[in-house]
């Protein structure tokens, strides 16, 4: 089994709509997590962090359920620009430890 | 301010042939960072750098892979002799130092083995 788990995807979605990722880890010693974006033959970059209580970055938010091990991401009024592959990571024990990925590929 | 650089960004080569990677980190930049991703999944680590020093190898397959970070700055990783199943991209990327602090990636060495 994979330390962090992710919906294998892709989603296809219209312009506007609302989409959720989630997103399971094994490990209960990881300490933080995060969300990173990657673009089709570019590099990951941070998109933003996770946070038990919840964090919003304008159209985004993200979700942290310690007790579940379980982690979301949902992006509101989709964006043609927002396709991408979406890669949920945890951090542990000094390293980033990647999901595979979902992709995410939003139509007009 | 420039970001982590990667060279070459593509390489094409037979089996059984050596290949090497560079990567120059973003600067003062004390910790780097070597990942491979293969198709349809997350990149993994392979070896993590703190200054000049390998803190983390575990992933380094050792038999085939090599690396080196001279000076504590500029890296290169190694692949001697090449497998088919070592067709991927190699990542590098470099964070401030060791910690939580935001790693950045390069743009990738995309690695055919033929």
């Amino acid at each position: 089994r994979k330390e962090v788990e992710q919906d294998p995807g892709p989603f296809n979605v219209p312009e506007g709509a609302t989409v959720a990722f989630n997103c399971t880890y094994s490990n209960s010693a990881s300490q933080s997590f995060f969300w990173y974006r990657q673009d089709c033959r570019k590099e990951p970059k941070l998109l933003m962090s996770v946070y038990s209580s919840g964090n919003e970055d304008g159209r985004f938010t993200a979700q942290l359920n310690r007790a579940s091990q379980y982690i979301s991401l949902l992006i509101r009024d989709s964006k043609l620009s927002d396709s991408a592959t979406y890669l949920c990571v945890a951090y542990q024990g000094g390293k980033l430890i990647f999901g595979q990925g979902t992709e995410l590929s939003v139509k007009p | 301010e420039a970001g982590v650089v990667q060279s070459p960004r593509y390489k094409i080569i037979e089996k059984k042939q050596p290949v090497a990677f560079w990567c120059n980190p973003i600067s003062g930049h004390n910790t780097l960072y070597w990942y491979l991703q293969n198709l349809g999944q997350g990149p993994e680590l392979l070896i993590r750098y703190e200054n000049e020093e390998a803190v983390d190898d575990s992933q380094l397959p050792k038999d085939r892979f090599s690396a080196e970070r001279l000076k504590g700055v500029d890296s290169t990783l190694k692949i001697q002799p090449a497998e088919l199943g070592d067709s991927a991209v190699y990542l590098c990327a470099s964070s401030l130092s060791a910690g939580l602090e935001t790693q950045y990636f390069g743009p990738g060495t995309r690695l055919l083995v033929l």
